[in-house]
């Protein structure tokens, strides 16, 4: 099956400064590339997703890129809040494949 | 819930006990899929079914085994040969033939061992 790569593993930063996690995946033929969001003691969720025909999709302060070429798609959080405190997942797009996850902590 | 439904919440087994965790959507989702999710270690594949009477095992099947008698259930049963069983399983569904399969996921179900 196909691998994904997460990194870092934890990520700490101010409230109101940006976040980017990054994934890479060893499929070349993948064609969908999403990310989960799961807060403590609750189910993962979807937040964004793309396909492989774009290269930045964005929804408020969230938004994923993809690089085709060097094979790796990124979430990136912009302002910061508290409530984005979670656990953040890449997945394959089979969905059989997950990352180990990114502990995201924002500092007041 | 959000379509799909775990029960229980929280399961204990003992020492050579079989326990069975229930996962039911009603998303009209033709996959299912089954999640074991440990410290540290992100979501592992355990069991996936794409179609009603067809699964296939994932990357940690050992010491699990599932049924999909119906297109809305896909319980899976914890078998005393799994020996470390304590661990949040997740279970989710999905479209099966879109190109890229958006997850939902139930609540979940923290197993401990006695």
């Amino acid at each position: 099956g196909e691998n994904v790569e997460q990194h870092p593993s934890t990520l700490s930063v101010q409230e109101g400064d940006s976040a980017v996690i990054k994934c890479t995946y060893s499929d070349s033929a993948s064609n969908y590339f999403p990310w989960y969001k799961q807060e403590l003691g609750k189910r993962p969720q979807l937040i964004i997703d793309i396909r492989s025909n774009v290269g930045e999709k964005k929804d408020q302060r969230i938004a994923v890129t993809l690089n085709k070429t060097a094979k790796h798609f990124s979430l990136h959080i912009t302002e910061t809040q508290p409530e984005d405190s979670a656990v953040y997942f890449c997945a394959s797009a089979d969905g059989l494949t997950f990352g180990k996850g990114t502990h995201l902590i924002i500092q007041p | 819930d959000g379509g799909i439904t775990q029960s229980p919440k929280y399961l204990f087994r003992k020492e050579g006990q079989n326990v069975t965790l229930s996962c039911e959507q009603n998303l009209n989702h033709d996959a299912m899929y089954w999640y074991r999710q440990d410290p540290g270690q992100g979501l592992r594949l355990i069991y996936y079914s794409q179609i009603v009477n067809d699964f296939q095992k994932g990357d940690i099947a050992e010491g699990y085994s599932v049924s999909r008698e119906k297109k809305e259930s896909f319980p899976l049963t914890v078998t005393s040969a799994q020996k470390n069983p304590t661990a949040f399983y997740l279970c989710a569904s999905s479209i099966a033939w879109d190109r890229g399969r958006k997850l939902f996921f139930g609540s979940g179900t923290q197993l401990s061992v006695l």
